[in-house]
């Protein structure tokens, strides 16, 4: 069974710099993947951030950024803002299936 | 613009059927995927299936096997998703959410709350 990590939980002050990583069980994670991160606040739907390991959409802020480093997935932030408190979630296609990973809690303070 | 939205709150006993729906506007239905994902109570996203509007063909996560199905009306532009045999940690929101051929996800339902209790 296709397992995908995810840190549990992040801290990082108002304004720093945290990178969150999605690691594949069966090896390292590339463009074949397309790589997608979501942000979820407690009560809300998923909301999309990044495509394809390193695209975002026209409502993702510039302060969100992926990349694929050391073979995982990556999303960075940037100058974190408080409303940025939340989960994040990478999802990664397995050929015809895709697979979570256990998400992210990020924790600003 | 853009819209998924989904049938309201269900609530089952164990042993039965839940069927949840998504209706699209605001794009071409056929163009994109549907998935469908849940989230237990305070647990994570978990990834059920996929369906294409344009043909109606399916792949199912292996856990999901045997007992859900996905299917999908082009006249309404509404996908379905059936869940059988419904067992108490199926309780969940249950979320369909678009993509673009090639990976891109974007737009989700609100969500379908069921609860499985007897």
């Amino acid at each position: 069974q296709t397992v995908v990590t995810q840190e549990p939980s992040l801290t990082v002050s108002p304004g720093g710099t945290v990178t969150l990583t999605c690691t594949s069980s069966t090896e390292e994670v590339t463009g074949t993947y397309y790589a997608n991160w979501f942000q979820q606040k407690p009560g809300q739907a998923p909301r999309a951030l990044i495509y394809n390991a390193t695209n975002k959409h026209s409502w993702t802020p510039a302060r969100f950024s992926g990349s694929l480093l050391g073979g995982k997935a990556a999303l960075t932030l940037s100058g974190v803002q408080p409303e940025d408190e939340a989960d994040y979630y990478c999802l990664l296609r397995y050929g015809g299936p895709w697979v979570f990973g256990g998400g992210t809690k990020v924790t600003v303070l | 613009q853009v819209q998924l939205v989904q049938s309201a709150t269900e609530v089952k006993m164990p042993g039965a059927s839940v069927k949840v729906s998504c209706k699209a506007s605001g794009y071409t239905f056929i163009s994109y995927y549907i998935h469908w994902v849940r989230q237990a109570p305070g647990q994570g996203l978990e990834w059920m299936g996929i369906i294409d509007p344009d043909g109606g063909s399916t792949t199912y996560a292996q856990n999901f096997q045997g007992r859900f199905t996905m299917t999908r009306d082009t006249s309404t532009t509404t996908v379905y998703m059936e869940l059988s045999s419904l067992r108490p940690d199926d309780a969940a929101v249950y979320f369909c959410v678009r993509e673009l051929h090639g990976g891109i996800f974007d737009y989700w339902g609100q969500g379908t709350p069921v609860t499985v209790s007897s």
